[in-house]
């Protein structure tokens, strides 16, 4: 079974600062990683799609990258905003029509004014 | 944008009631997904569908039902609520033929009394 780890479980800053959110996974036989979002009480919304076979994906402020050798990824936060407080979840699809897609449990974010 | 659509986005009801719990969405995806969520917990897959006719249970066991009679319609059924039963529910569909990409509705949060 797919384990996916995200580090920190939660994290606090202030306005302004640039943030690395931590996803790890231990088997590299991925097809992709999605980040998403979470707002209290809502559904998630898809930030970032990172196929096997791409490195890294960009959207606005955000950067996710991707190392399959390593089992890792991380989402990249640039000029973090109070607007950005939420859940934020990444998830490993494995590819097979039969599989799914593993969540993590979730890095919680407060930005602060 | 995500065209996957939800209703009701609240429900309470008291106890022993049957429920249904409507997800659908335009955009003519093969698999859809059912997830419960208990607030700050992750996602637990509870259902997911490959197709019309096709229904499979999830990783979490759960006393709900669901039903695949068209492509975009995914409803799951309660026939008797307990309050064991308070979640929020998600439903997804994914482009697993394309890039794999996940996305999700508002969510339905059920309080049983």
């Amino acid at each position: 079974k797919q384990e996916v780890t995200q580090i920190p479980a939660a994290l606090s800053v202030p306005e302004g600062e640039n943030l690395v959110l931590n996803c790890s996974f231990t088997d590299s036989a991925i097809y992709n990683l999605q980040w998403f979002r979470q707002d209290p009480g809502k559904g998630l919304t898809s930030l970032l799609l990172i196929q096997s076979s791409q490195r890294e994906q960009t959207s606005g402020r955000l950067n996710a990258s991707l190392d399959k050798s390593s089992g890792r990824s991380t989402l990249y936060i640039a000029a973090s905003q109070p607007g950005d407080s939420a859940t934020y979840l990444c998830a490993i699809y494995r590819g097979s029509t039969l599989g799914r897609l593993y969540f993590g449990r979730g890095t919680q974010l407060t930005v602060w004014p | 944008e995500a065209d996957i659509y939800q209703t009701p986005r609240y429900l309470v009801i008291g106890t022993g009631k049957k429920i249904t719990l409507e997800c659908s969405q335009t955009m003519g995806h093969d698999k859809m997904y059912w997830y419960q969520q208990d607030p700050g917990m992750e996602l637990h897959l509870i259902h997911y569908s490959y197709g019309v006719n096709s229904t499979e249970k999830g990783d979490l066991s759960s006393e709900s039902t669901v039903s695949r009679i068209r492509t975009e319609h995914f409803p799951l059924t309660l026939e008797s609520a307990r309050p064991s039963h308070t979640s929020q529910y998600l439903c997804a569909s994914s482009d697993y033929l394309n890039t794999g990409e996940l996305f999700f509705g508002e969510g339905s949060r059920l309080t049983v009394l």
